[in-house]
């Protein structure tokens, strides 16, 4: 089956840039999306097709991707910004959809 | 606004079934796609599969393939999902979660699997 991998963790300092990666076989063919879960909260959409971001989602979140790997970048990242995030898409067919293993983001 | 409002938690046995109910609002329910994604306690994400509201044919995850089955009822905006044979591995929170590229949830229901 398909699947998407995240490093486990990644640990900034505040102010600093997080950058978190997901690797896909079919990432240079389908579009990858970003999720971010606070504790205790479902997950919100920061980033889709990519490199779009979603009305309200502040600037300082952004994606890119390029062959085999999607990254999503948080310039600046602040403590509020501390959550698990999970990488989506599909394989090249268009299913099954699948969540990248995720990622917990430490800002301290 | 869109609303997803899952029903409530429930206990099972191992073996037993659980049907949860996802009921939206806020929008024309048969424009839209349903997905169904869990997550068990302290873990990731989970997709399990997709239903298309408008017509109910559904795509499934490989690995739930033998035990689930997804459904609508357009008269009340409601899909469910149907896990059967329980094993006490799929003691998760169940999301409801609308359109091919999540953009709302449901609130999530809690299904402890347990003897």
């Amino acid at each position: 089956s398909y699947e998407l991998t995240q490093p486990p963790s990644v640990s900034v300092s505040p102010g600093q840039t997080a950058r978190i990666t997901c690797s896909g076989d079919a990432l240079p063919k389908t579009y990858a999306y970003w999720y971010q879960q606070k504790s205790g909260q479902v997950p919100v959409l920061v980033i889709y097709e990519d490199t779009k971001r979603p009305s309200g989602i502040p600037e300082r979140f952004s994606g890119a991707s390029s062959g085999t790997v999607a990254t999503l970048s948080i310039s600046g990242a602040q403590v509020e910004d501390e959550a698990d995030f999970y990488c989506f898409s599909t394989d090249s067919s268009g299913t099954p959809y699948v969540f990248g293993t995720g990622t917990k983001l430490t800002v301290l | 606004q869109v609303q997803l409002v899952q029903s409530g938690a429930e206990v099972k046995k191992p073996g037993a079934s659980v049907k949860i109910s996802c009921k939206a609002s806020g929008y024309t329910f048969s424009r839209y796609y349903m997905h169904w994604v869990r997550q068990a306690p302290g873990q990731g994400l989970e997709w399990m599969g997709i239903i298309n509201a408008n017509g109910g044919s559904t795509k499934y995850a490989q690995k739930f393939q033998d035990r689930v089955i997804m459904t609508r009822d357009t008269s009340t905006s409601t899909v469910y999902l149907e896990l059967n044979s329980l094993r006490s591995e799929d003691t998760a929170v169940y999301y409801c979660a609308r359109d091919k590229v999540p953009d709302y949830w449901g609130q999530g229901t809690l299904v402890t699997v347990s003897s």
